[in-house]
């Protein structure tokens, strides 16, 4: 089964407005993360969130959990053009020390 | 000083050639991993390694085999290519476990094949 799920696969916002961004997955989790790619580039860890933990923040992120509904968002407030790339969730499906699970990840387009 | 880096950035070869890539991480991470990402950005776990010992191997052909020759080095070697084999691979490390804690990634390398 594939984790991580996100939507939308795209969004395009204006500078100063926010980004919201939602990722499913399926099976029970220990740990859910949030990870930036800028194109061409590799990924950047941004957040990490426990199962027992329903919202954290960092700078301008903050992330929720939603253990029932098997979800979590990541809202980026005060955007910039340099918040422009992809953000993946990545989820450890089933218990797995040793691997993330990926989802398609969004492309966030932030118009100057 | 670069964390995790990855040689060569790009690689273009043909069909039934055989390539090898390599990656090493100044952190002083006891595990690290090859993930691949195809065209449509999808990124899949290939190899976990753990101290040298491999932890993960994800249903991948057994023309891939990567070798680890210490803790911060884990080479991806690649035989008799594919067209499909084309996307763009990424070397990572953590401390230990991948699943609660930061894994730092390369910048990646894309190889095409024709």
């Amino acid at each position: 089964s594939q984790q991580g799920e996100e939507d939308p696969q795209a969004l395009s916002i204006q500078e100063g407005e926010n980004a919201t961004m939602n990722c499913s997955y399926k099976t029970s989790i220990n740990n859910l993360q949030w990870y930036r790619q800028n194109s061409g580039r590799g990924l950047v860890h941004l957040i990490l969130i426990r199962s027992n933990e329903r919202e954290k923040h960092s700078g301008r992120l903050r992330v929720t959990l939603d253990t029932s509904k098997k979800s979590s968002s990541l809202l980026i407030t005060a955007s910039r053009a340099a918040d422009t790339a992809s953000y993946f969730c990545a989820t450890d499906e089933g218990g797995s020390n040793y691997k993330l699970t990926f989802g398609k990840g969004t492309l966030l387009t932030v118009n100057p | 000083d670069t964390a995790v880096s990855q040689t060569p950035k790009y690689l273009v070869t043909q069909m039934g050639n055989d390539k090898s890539i390599k990656c090493e991480q100044n952190l002083g991470h006891d595990t690290m991993y090859w993930y691949k990402q195809d065209s449509k950005k999808f990124l899949k776990i290939m190899f976990s390694y753990n101290n040298k010992e491999l932890i993960i191997n994800e249903t991948v052909p057994n023309r891939f085999s990567p070798k680890s020759p210490d803790k911060a080095h884990l080479n991806l070697h690649i035989n008799s290519l594919e067209l499909g084999d084309s996307a763009v691979y990424f070397c990572a490390s953590s401390q230990v476990f991948i699943s609660n804690t930061e894994a730092f990634f390369g910048q990646g390398t894309r190889l095409t094949v024709v």
